[in-house]
């Protein structure tokens, strides 16, 4: 079946450094691609849409310069947070749905594990 | 905006019981979604309901979308240690936008 990648699975990073997520979807093409963020225990929460060769759409409250999102092929999404500070620290993951419109089921990535210190 | 309730939010059964989680959604639902979580994994596809009345089966999990489609059930018979994780509803909303919406998720723990 389809199948979305993320790396890195895991980052720890310094307070003020800057951390890219890569989001692949391996085969299938994504015109669109998803990004959420969950903390511990809660639910998933949507931050932001990546729509390939155009800006991403950022949900309400959502920092567009601090989550910077680039969508520069129908395979890949990056999330970059910008100077990282512990309350960034959150598991994110990405989703894609295949380029089929009859296809519905949306795939997500294992997730990426963000640690600030 | 839509909101997706889940209920309960935790749940523990013996091994062999069957059990039900509900997801409740504020709007009509275009599509509705349930996915699986290991904590700090990724989410497994299980089934997706669209239509009113639906019913989807999977091994031994059983999802259904009422004929309102604004509740959805998730019932497991004969529940295994397999079977333990969080479980999330995601809505679609009818907006063409394809992002869900989750629910705040069960927490489901089978004891052997």
């Amino acid at each position: 079946g389809a199948v979305v990648s993320q790396h890195p699975s895991r980052v720890i990073c310094k307070s003020g450094t800057s951390v890219k997520i890569e989001c692949r979807s391996l085969d299938f093409q994504a015109t669109t691609m998803f990004w959420y963020r969950q903390f511990p225990k809660q639910s998933l929460m949507l931050m932001a849409t990546s729509n390939e060769g155009s800006k991403a759409t950022y949900e309400q409250g959502v920092e567009k310069d601090k989550f910077l999102i680039n969508h520069a092929s129908l395979t890949l999404s990056t999330l970059t947070v910008t100077s990282a500070h512990p309350e960034d620290s959150s598991f994110y993951i990405c989703s894609a749905r295949d380029y089929n419109f009859h296809n519905y089921e949306q795939y997500f990535g294992p997730g990426t594990r963000l640690t600030v210190t | 905006s839509q909101e997706l309730e889940q209920s309960p939010q935790s749940l523990i059964v013996q091994e062999g019981k069957n059990l039900t989680i509900n997801c409740t959604s504020s709007k009509t639902l275009y599509g509705l979604y349930w996915y699986k979580q290991k904590y700090g994994e990724g989410l497994i596809f299980l089934m997706m309901l669209q239509k009113g009345g639906e019913e989807k089966s999977h091994e031994k999990i059983t999802a259904k979308l009422d004929e309102k489609k604004q509740q959805s059930s998730l019932h497991i018979t004969a529940s295994q240690p397999s079977h333990a994780g969080i479980y999330l509803c995601g809505a679609e909303p009818d907006t063409g936008r394809r992002a869900l919406t989750f629910g705040s998720g069960t927490r489901l723990q089978v004891q052997p």
